[in-house]
């Protein structure tokens, strides 16, 4: 199995703030990566596919580059309905495996 | 609009049954490959079962091959997931999630709002 590790696994910040968050997975993936967002209570949310291509109607501050093993999502600045859980997943072959998740605080 | 309504969760013991369903709308069902996603209570998320749009295709997560079995009728916009003999380790929110395309490896665009699973003695 593809095992995927996502740093930090929190991250306290404030509006404005630019952040990133690291997935790494233990193979090579090319660019079969996906990003979620969840907040508390509702299903994940796509935001990525394909490491790099941003889902319809996801706003154009979110970003996510890399390809292989490392992969980053970047929020350009922080907006206040962005806190939430972020989670990678790897679509490159079976099992479909998930990061263990990123929550995003408020400082 | 895509909807995805799931249900049929509960409580039930050890070596129990249950049949999840999940009615869709809103998008040509038959066209897109289909998922369950399980989130643990400690929130970690496993992709459990994916079917291909017309059935034949189906993949299973290690530890439900032999007890689950996904299932879709495309003439009522349906996918089920049938769970047979469960176990402590399978108490989770179950999400039905759409894939994004017609591939069973496909990304989930669309997520239904999840059913809860307790499997408890």
């Amino acid at each position: 199995d593809i095992e995927m590790t996502q740093s930090p696994s929190s991250v306290s910040a404030s509006a404005g703030d630019r952040v990133t968050i690291t997935c790494r997975a233990s193979q090579g993936i090319s660019t079969w990566l996906a990003w979620y967002q969840q907040k508390p209570g509702k299903a994940p949310k796509v935001l990525i596919y394909t490491a790099s291509t941003l889902q319809s109607g996801v706003p154009s501050r979110f970003s996510g580059s890399g390809s292989g093993t490392d992969f980053t999502l970047s929020i350009s600045s922080l907006q206040p309905e962005d806190f939430a859980t972020y989670y990678c997943q790897q679509t490159n072959s079976f099992p479909l495996t998930f990061g263990g998740g990123t929550k995003v605080e408020m400082k | 609009e895509v909807q995805l309504l799931d249900s049929g969760g509960g409580l039930v013991q050890p070596g129990g049954s249950l049949r999840l369903s999940c009615a869709a709308s809103g998008f040509s069902f038959s066209n897109y490959a289909m998922s369950w996603v399980r989130q643990t209570p400690g929130k970690r998320l496993e992709c459990v079962s994916v079917i291909g749009t017309s059935g034949i295709n189906t993949y299973y997560t290690d530890s439900v091959k032999g007890r689950f079995t996904i299932s879709r009728d495309n003439s009522k916009n349906m996918l089920y997931l049938q769970m047979n003999s469960l176990r402590d380790e399978d108490t989770a929110v179950y999400h039905c999630a759409k894939g994004r395309g017609s591939s069973i490896s496909s990304c989930h665009d669309f997520w239904g709002q999840g059913t809860l699973v307790t499997v408890s003695s």
